[in-house]
């Protein structure tokens, strides 16, 4: 069975400072990996997926995250933080069960960003 | 093109009564999933609609059920509400076809179910 793990139901950060956001997962095929993002009182909005090839992906408003195979993780990171940044971030892991795509999605991590 | 439409935005029924909530996906889009959000939860899996056939379903009572409409909308339904039904619903909705590639959702804005 299919797992996601964020480390960190909460992170602080100063605007301006790196933003880190945790994501291992588990799969017993080659997975593709999200990550999505959600504003208060929102749905999720798709910043990034990884499916095939570039281990580095980079989606909107300046994230990006790196899969590492032998680590099992897919964490998202931003150089620089924005006040705009603060909301909930989930990662997702999806594959093939009982013949079709499944998603499961980790239990979130909500970024606060300091002044 | 216009986004993923939930409707209503928000819901308060009593205890024992049902609902059905309904979900427009993006035009094109023949998948749709249901989930419920709480906070002690997270975001669960209801289950996935895909050209009018449930393909799959999370671990829920069957007193939550679904149903996906030809021209791909979609419909949840609660029956004999409970407390703990009271959570936000997500539908999503993709343009992957089962069994392919990568599966890439887009949300509604949700509806806010509220069970007093």
């Amino acid at each position: 069975a299919q797992s996601v793990t964020q480390l960190g139901s909460h992170v602080s950060v100063s605007e301006g400072a790196l933003v880190l956001l945790r994501c291992n997962y588990s799969s017993s095929v080659p997975p593709y990996l999200f990550w999505y993002v959600q504003y208060p009182n929102q749905g999720l909005q798709l910043l990034l997926k990884y499916t095939t090839g570039a281990t580095l992906v980079k989606g909107i408003n300046g994230f990006e995250a790196e899969f590492k195979k032998s680590e099992t993780s897919f964490h998202l990171t931003k150089p620089s933080a924005h006040m705009s940044d603060a909301a909930e971030y989930f990662c997702a892991v999806s594959d093939v069960r009982g013949g079709y795509q499944k998603v499961t999605f980790g239990t979130g991590t909500k970024l606060q960003v300091i002044p | 093109k216009a986004g993923v439409t939930q409707t209503p935005r928000y819901l308060i029924k009593t205890r024992g009564q049902q609902v059905t909530l309904s979900c427009s996906p993006i035009s094109g889009h023949r998948s749709v999933s249901w989930y419920q959000q709480t906070p002690g939860q997270g975001l669960q899996f209801l289950f996935e609609y895909f050209s009018e056939t449930q393909r799959n379903k999370g671990n829920f009572p069957g007193r939550f059920s679904g149903r996906q409409f030809s021209n791909s909308r979609s419909e949840m339904n609660v029956s004999t509400l409970e407390l703990g039904d009271s959570a936000l619903y997500l539908c999503a909705s993709s343009p992957a076809q089962p069994r392919r590639e990568s599966y890439e959702q887009y949300f509604g804005p949700g509806t806010r179910l509220t069970v007093t």
